[in-house]
């Protein structure tokens, strides 16, 4: 049972356009979202995060936005650049555990053309 | 300051085979964890540690056996390798434990199992 889900394997965006990046989940004992960007050859790195008690987090040109009655996550990157194609993550956690069991989602491949 | 280091990066074993993954952390984290990623499966928790001497199984943790002898390594020994084993590895580690605790992630080991 797939308790994170990331729809679309793959988006492609045009270099200064909006990328929206959409992640669903159904465990509603998840308080905490992250996005992770992965290169190839490369482990995931950080990237925004979000905690159940905001609607929205943004660090520069990375916007994360929380639905939790649909729970549902977007990452909006605004305007895409080149160097934004990886795949990019969702991962879903409990801020207050004894363990930081993230699950995570299959990624989203993004692609930012010329 | 070289943050989670893996080795080795690529590995080729027959059926049957044994061998050690080995990670290292020097931001003395007490949280680490041993994920692999399959195409279209996303990231899956094999095991983790909470600090030395403390280990615990994750999603998958069929055929492989973890220790934490010393906060910095965390190896993941494959006890008897098989095709279902081919992935790649990635190491993870954090200041705590918490779902909201960033994790930092190796490069990852990527092993074919023949």
């Amino acid at each position: 049972d797939q308790q994170v889900k990331q729809n679309s394997p793959s988006l492609s965006v045009q270099e200064g356009r909006i990328s929206i990046l959409n992640c669903d989940y159904t465990n509603s004992m998840f308080d905490y979202f992250l996005w992770y960007k992965k290169y190839p050859a490369e482990g995931p790195t950080f990237l925004i995060s979000i905690s159940s008690i905001k609607d929205k987090n943004e660090d520069g040109r990375f916007t994360v936005f929380l639905n939790k009655s649909a729970k549902h996550l977007s990452l909006h990157i605004v305007p895409s650049q080149p160097g934004d194609s990886a795949v990019y993550f969702c991962a879903s956690g409990v801020t207050y555990g004894t363990a930081s069991k993230l699950t995570f989602g299959t990624g989203t491949r993004l692609q930012v053309t010329l | 300051n070289a943050g989670v280091t893996q080795t080795p990066k690529f590995q080729v074993l027959k059926t049957g085979q044994s061998m050690t993954l080995q990670c290292a952390q020097d931001m003395n984290h007490e949280y680490m964890s041993w994920y692999r990623q399959d195409p279209g499966m996303g990231l899956r928790l094999i095991h983790y540690s909470v600090g030395a001497g403390i280990t615990d199984q994750g999603e998958v943790p069929n055929g492989y056996n973890v220790s934490r002898s010393t906060t910095e390594d965390f190896p993941l020994r494959l006890l008897s390798a098989a095709p279902s084993q081919t992935s790649v590895y990635f190491c993870a580690s954090s200041y705590g434990a918490g779902g909201s605790d960033t994790q930092y992630f190796g490069p990852g080991t990527r092993l074919t199992v023949l």
